[in-house]
């Protein structure tokens, strides 16, 4: 079965290091999202991507946050200078499209961020 | 704004009773509604989805969840829970009118022996 995966499974980085994170969305899929998850948290939106551009941001999408699908399979997720409070669970998801009867998220694994 | 909640931030049943966890949304569309679990550590599983039809879905592990839309309310029901039921559950909602996905605050199961 097709599936979002994820990696790093695990990162951990020093205050200010920038961080990219990646994601295999499923192959025939076009819709993309970012969502993290602080440890012992809600769920969070971030950010949603259609047809090479942002389709929408949360107010936690900040200017250190980018995403870009730089070669037709991969989506990434960087952020610039990483603080502390942006350790947390990150998960990609994937979705083929939007319309009655789908809009179904397949999420991946997650990635685990830890900043020192 | 649209926002889902779950209004118990933690249960905590015995094994082999009963299991209710809730759920309501706002906003005047009806979403699509998800139900997820994660185990400690873990990614996001999905239990069950409801897109439109028959209210009441069946999903995996034994889980149902019964759409009402008079209540705004989309709650997770299992009959009997077995002590690896133990996780964090999420319910989700899909406004497919803006390609928006919120998830709720979670609600921490405790299986008591």
């Amino acid at each position: 079965e097709p599936e979002v995966t994820q990696t790093p499974s695990h990162q951990v980085t020093q205050m200010g290091q920038e961080v990219i994170l990646r994601c295999v969305p499923i192959s025939n899929h076009l819709y993309f999202y970012w969502y993290r998850q602080i440890l012992g948290q809600k769920v969070e939106f971030l950010v949603s991507f259609y047809n090479n551009e942002i389709s929408e941001k949360s107010e936690i999408f900040d200017d250190q946050f980018s995403v870009e699908r730089p070669d037709g399979s991969n989506f990434t997720l960087k952020i610039r200078s990483t603080k502390l409070e942006d350790s947390a669970m990150y998960f990609c998801a994937s979705s083929p499209h939007t319309g009655v009867g789908t809009g179904e998220l397949f999420f991946g694994e997650g990635s685990r961020l830890t900043v020192l | 704004a649209q926002s889902v909640t779950q209004p118990d931030i933690h249960i905590t049943v015995s094994e082999g009773a009963s299991l209710e966890l809730r759920c309501n949304y706002s906003y005047g569309a009806t979403p699509y509604l998800f139900w997820y679990v994660q185990s400690p550590g873990q990614g996001l599983q999905l239990l069950l989805k409801y897109f439109s039809g028959d209210t009441l879905v069946q999903g995996i592990k034994g889980f149902e969840a019964e759409f009402k839309r008079s209540q705004s309310s989309f709650n997770l029901r299992k009959p009997s829970v077995h002590w690896s039921d133990a996780a964090e559950y999420f319910c989700a909602a899909f406004w497919y009118n803006n390609n928006d996905m919120r998830f709720g605050a979670g609600t921490r199961l405790t299986v008591k022996p």
